[in-house]
């Protein structure tokens, strides 16, 4: 398995200020074939299901609001939410389909 | 609009089978690049991928759960079913289903919204 590690475990941000997660995966999850990096990121609310936000690390779900954006490559990855609303309270995961599926371990975001 | 149900019993006992369905509407399991496949989540804890099928009945199975999971369709029915055997209780879980989708995201676009499977004697 590629396992996925996020850092840090929770955040706890002010309303309106930036937000940044970071996922490291084992092994590079770029495909060579197409130049695209196979990660994406979901949020998942209490008592709902997970929520995809950004594929190919940094392509945007139809609908997700355009403060949330992914980068990176190869094996560093990073969720960032350029001002955060109340509404971006969450869990928030990584997830690699370069070879099968792995999420990480999770990131609890919080308002400051 | 892809929509997908889980259902299955909410309890079952150390060492039975469980088995759960998905049921889907929006997309057809049998069109070239779909996929629907099953994740877990126990209480508190992270997400874990478990199984997944192909529009051409391909699988893929967890590694370390193969021996346990067995992941079937039926595209008559809009279907697809997990069955895991010798259930323990650390496979208390809410299981979801998922469509894979094959042609934009390569991942999980479209989720069910869970159902809990408690293992207990």
């Amino acid at each position: 398995d590629i396992v996925m590690t996020q850092s840090p475990d929770s955040l706890a941000v002010s309303l309106g200020e930036r937000a940044t997660i970071n996922c490291k995966s084992s092994q590079s999850v770029l495909y060579s074939s197409n130049n695209k990096n196979s990660l994406a990121w979901y949020q998942q609310k209490p008592g709902q299901p997970p929520k995809l936000l950004i594929y190919w690390a940094s392509t945007r779900e139809s609908g997700v609001p355009d403060r949330f954006s992914g980068s990176g490559s190869g094996t560093d990855f990073t969720l960032t939410i350029s001002s955060l609303q109340a509404e971006d309270v969450a869990v928030y995961y990584c997830q690699q389909y370069y070879s099968t599926y792995t999420f990480g371990q999770g990131t609890k975001l919080q308002i400051k | 609009q892809i929509t997908l149900k889980e259902s299955g019993p909410t309890l079952v006992k150390p060492t039975q089978t469980l088995t759960l369905t998905c049921t889907f509407s929006g997309f057809s399991v049998s069109t070239s690049g779909e996929g629907v496949g099953w994740i877990r989540q126990p209480p508190g804890k992270a997400l874990e991928w478990l199984a997944l099928i192909f529009w051409n009945d391909d699988k893929r199975y967890r590694p370390y759960l193969k021996s346990r999971l067995t992941i079937t369709k039926d595209s008559s029915k809009n279907q697809v079913v997990l069955t895991m055997t010798n259930m323990d209780p650390v496979d208390t879980a809410t299981y979801y289903c998922a469509h894979r989708s094959g042609y934009t995201s390569g991942t999980f676009d479209y989720w069910g919204q869970g159902t809990l499977v408690t293992v207990s004697s």
